[in-house]
């Protein structure tokens, strides 16, 4: 049975850091794409980032591009998501979603999240 | 990129059919088919349901379908139930190599 659980959310001040880490289980991560998707209470969903089975591509969305990193330790069978400058606005539930394939960014799997707030 | 268009609320009565639109451009639904439809009830993590389109995961029910014509993608459901009340989200690949969503529709089940 395939199952994600992330971890590492929390409360931070407006500029400061955090590292999410999503450890998968019943697959292996190195054959697929994994992505990042986070949810602002009460809104809707949001594509953070996508690395490539590989490890080779990544991308981000607009909103993040610059601040974020995702990576990936297929040792630990793990991605990460490392977010540096925190705004309010990052706020959100993050998830992290399992590609179908190798970047074909349709998510078969999800964790249940895990929960970063940005305040004073 | 802008988020996809979708109506942020729909409702029907138990037995019957509701169709959700999500409109995109040419630079997302228009050009790929890479189309996928999301469930979400409160408190819980989405769940794939249509991909490609008008592909369904196995174990997904046959009551739900999708389509696509031109910038604009539609999810069916037929022989609506109270387990349908939940959010959907659209989403679609973009020019950018990148993913966007659309904002949402919370189904009501009057």
């Amino acid at each position: 049975e395939v199952q994600l659980l992330e971890s590492g959310g929390g409360l931070v001040q407006p500029g400061g850091s955090l590292r999410l880490s999503c450890a998968a289980s019943g697959f292996t991560v190195s054959t697929y794409a994994m992505n990042w998707v986070r949810q602002a209470p009460g809104k809707g969903l949001e594509w953070v980032s996508i690395i490539s089975s590989s490890g080779g591509t990544t991308y981000y969305a607009d909103s993040v591009k610059g601040r974020f990193t995702i990576s990936r330790d297929n040792s630990k069978n793990t991605i990460y998501l490392q977010m540096n400058s925190l705004r309010a606005e990052d706020t959100a539930v993050y998830f992290c979603a399992k590609d179908r394939g190798n970047y074909v960014i349709q998510f078969d799997s999800w964790g249940q999240g895990t929960l970063v707030t940005v305040s004073s | 990129q802008s988020a996809l268009t979708q109506p942020a609320s729909m409702s029907g009565s138990p037995g019957q059919s509701i169709t959700i639109s999500c409109t995109g451009t040419s630079s997302d639904i228009g050009d790929y088919n890479s189309v996928s439809w999301y469930q979400q009830h409160p408190g819980k993590a989405p769940k794939l349901m249509i991909y490609d389109v008008n592909n369904r995961p196995s174990g997904v029910s046959n009551r739900f379908s999708g389509s696509k014509s031109g910038n604009t993608a539609s999810l069916t459901i037929s022989g609506l139930r109270a387990e349908d009340e939940a959010d959907y989200y659209c989403s679609s690949y973009t020019s950018s190599s990148t993913l966007v969503f659309g904002g949402g529709t919370k189904l009501t089940v009057l």
